[in-house]
């Protein structure tokens, strides 16, 4: 149990839909990831925040939107789902930056 | 931007020594870590390089060479659990996100 949790586990939603994936890091972790992993696939970098405020920006599309709550907790919006968004969704923590620790991810399936 | 290189398949047979190597182009590159997933699991952290030389946790061993941009994953004693893919990932001074090669396919075979 690497500390980070995600919600839900498993999402099927039609095209056209939105849906949004929540996330908890570890305690302590300011930092959050947000990975997209699709089938055989590499790890594909979407966003990242520190504290609340939006650090670093990856092949996210415009669609796509996140956000990390004075909790520290984070959520990522999925809009206008199409087929090609499904995908498994990782959240990760870390408190240097250097390792990273990622939660069981959030399958999402667009039908 | 930072880029990495790494082999998409290994086979080693139980018992053996493998190596996984990964090279990296980067701006700004600070460490190399390295993360085993197995199929439909979570990414979990298994070694970090900051400074050049090896790193050893257990089975696991990891390099670095900063001169040469270039990293290996040594697993030794292989055990068939540790059939997974193995992904290098690299972070930056600006301690943005990792980027992650493209992972390593091992197949354990008895």
């Amino acid at each position: 149990d690497s500390g980070v949790t995600q919600t839900p586990k498993h999402l099927i939603t039609a095209t056209g839909q939105r849906v949004t994936l929540r996330c908890s890091p570890r305690s302590g972790d300011l930092s959050v990831y947000w990975y997209q992993q699709s089938l055989d696939q590499g790890l594909q970098f979407l966003i990242q925040y520190y504290n609340g405020e939006e650090r670093a920006k990856g092949n996210i599309l415009e669609r796509f939107s996140a956000q990390q709550f004075p909790d520290l907790h984070s959520e990522l919006n999925l809009s206008s789902l199409e087929l090609g968004d499904s995908a498994l969704y990782f959240c990760a923590s870390s408190v240097d930056g250097n390792t990273i620790y990622f939660g069981e991810g959030s399958w999402l399936t667009v039908v | 931007g930072q880029s990495l290189e790494q082999p998409s398949e290994v086979t080693a047979v139980e018992g053996a020594i493998v190596q996984i190597n990964c090279t990296y182009q980067t701006s700004g590159f600070y460490g190399l870590s390295w993360y085993q997933q197995h199929d439909g699991g979570a990414p979990t952290f298994l070694s970090y390089n900051a400074l050049d030389g090896l790193e050893e946790t257990g089975r696991f061993s990891s390099f670095l060479s900063r001169s040469d941009s270039y990293g290996y994953l040594l697993l030794q004693e292989l055990q068939m659990k540790d059939s997974a893919s193995y992904f290098c990932a690299a972070s930056d001074t600006g301690r943005r996100a990792l980027t992650f090669g493209s992972g390593t396919r091992l197949q354990v075979q008895p």
